[in-house]
């Protein structure tokens, strides 16, 4: 079966320090992969999503940056973190076809101080 | 860009009773897929229910159906015989069948009251 796992659960991060969160999927290949942000009191928020190694769009153009080093590994970063970078990201991956559901791993609380 | 509207950020309902979130998304395609997400307080994402836009026909699991309409564009969850376990946030979500992100409405919070 797939899992999809992430980490760290939570974290907590002075502005202006590197930020790196890394998922990783488990009983698939070549999945589509997603890193959504959920800020407070606001829904899911598209940052990134990947096709395959190397593959990468964006939809938000902020401070974020993401990278896929390996098929199944998906990697959310910043170089200098802002205090509006705070909230719940989830990662997630899907198949290929679109009537397929996506799946979400247990996220990431990110707060910037 | 597609986008999808949850214009009601909060709902209650008694328990037993039946409540409706709404949802209306905006595209030109006509070829793409809806969701309905659960997220306890645990924060996980649970799917609830997917419908087919090419399929008329309402997609209906056990006590939670959708109403879909097409030329609308709107994608409603109903959920009947309410439990408490049901409280949570609702995400409506899209996906084209052409594509490969998938985008997901604001939310809304339900309350179930006992």
């Amino acid at each position: 079966s797939q899992t999809i796992h992430q980490w760290p659960a939570t974290l907590v991060q002075p502005v202006g320090s590197p930020l790196s969160l890394e998922c990783t999927v488990e009983g698939t290949s070549n999945p589509n992969l997603y890193w959504y942000r959920q800020a407070a009191g606001r829904g899911l928020q598209l940052l990134f999503y990947s096709v395959g190694i190397g593959q990468i769009s964006s939809e938000v153009p902020q401070n974020l940056s993401a990278s896929r080093p390996q098929d199944r590994q998906f990697i959310l970063s910043s170089k200098k973190l802002l205090l509006s970078d705070s909230g719940f990201y989830l990662c997630a991956w899907s198949v290929w076809d679109a009537y397929t559901e996506a799946f979400f791993g247990q996220g990431t609380r990110l707060t910037v101080v | 860009a597609q986008t999808v509207t949850q214009s009601q950020p909060e709902m209650s309902v008694q328990e037993a009773e039946t409540v409706t979130l709404s949802c209306t998304y905006d595209t030109s395609e006509s070829d793409y897929y809806l969701f309905w997400y659960k997220q306890p307080p645990s924060r996980q994402m649970i799917l609830v229910i997917r419908q087919e836009a090419y399929k008329q026909q309402n997609a209906t699991e056990n006590r939670f159906s959708v109403n879909f309409q097409k030329a609308a564009k709107s994608f409603s969850l109903k959920i009947s015989d309410s439990q408490l376990g049901d409280a949570a946030m609702y995400f409506c979500a899209y996906r084209l069948n052409n594509n490969n992100d998938m985008r997901f409405g604001a939310g809304t919070r339900l309350t179930v009251k006992p």
